[in-house]
């Protein structure tokens, strides 16, 4: 079965603290993607990456970086984080080249910024 | 740009009864729509998929005929259970496209009482 995980899992951070997200996939999928998880939201997409090497910014980047430095890790990054970036994130992968393809979760980053 | 709209929930039903999740989309393109379910704790997952005009997508006992006349994909169920409960989103995808984007409604919670 292939997986998507996710590190931590919880996190309290302090306002203006580094905080780093962590995904791993093994589905050897090209595309990975971070979305955070807000009430009335839904998912929204805040950057994408192609493969390795590559990060694209999605539609909320603002306050976030991403890195891909190999096919199965994508990291987050809050180089400041602030009370407005608590929320939910989730990691995905997905397989462009099918022509209807669908995208694979993580469990979920609970990030609290106090 | 790409949306999906969705009945606001919560939805409360109790075990036994119908369920209807309204699904309406825009788009300019052509698109594949997706059901996805997610439970407490973890991530969303694939419900199923319908990626042609016309046809109708179904899994554990919901289904969705994706209507391009009415730009619409609505979920139903004829008789929900309990572990039914969990938040339904109502998804929207470019078809190749190397970014493999979704778009995701706000999602509808439905709450099954036994």
């Amino acid at each position: 079965e292939a997986a998507v995980t996710q590190s931590p899992r919880n996190k309290v951070a302090v306002t203006g603290g580094k905080v780093t997200l962590s995904c791993n996939q093994t589905n050897n999928h090209n595309n990975m993607y971070w979305y955070r998880q807000d009430t009335g939201h839904g998912l929204r997409l805040i950057h994408y990456s192609y493969g390795a090497g590559s990060t694209e910014k999605g539609d909320i980047p603002d306050g976030y970086k991403a890195s891909r430095p190999s096919q199965e890790n994508f990291s987050l990054i809050l180089e400041l984080a602030t009370p407005s970036q608590t929320s939910v994130y989730f990691c995905a992968s997905g397989d462009a080249r099918l022509y209807y393809a669908e995208q694979f979760f993580g469990p979920g980053t609970r990030l609290t910024v106090l | 740009g790409d949306s999906v709209t969705q009945t606001k929930g919560p939805v409360t039903l109790s075990e036994g009864t119908s369920l209807t999740v309204n699904c309406s989309y825009e788009t300019k393109q052509y698109p594949t729509l997706f059901w996805y379910v997610q439970y407490p704790g973890e991530g969303p997952q694939l419900l199923f998929k319908v990626p042609k005009a016309n046809e109708k997508g179904s899994n554990r006992g919901f289904e969705a005929t994706y209507d391009k006349g009415t730009t619409s994909f609505h979920l139903q169920k004829a008789s929900v259970q309990e572990s039914d409960s969990a938040v339904y989103y109502c998804v929207l995808g470019g078809r190749g496209s190397a970014l493999g984007r979704l778009h995701f409604g706000a999602g509808t919670q439905l709450i099954v009482i036994p």
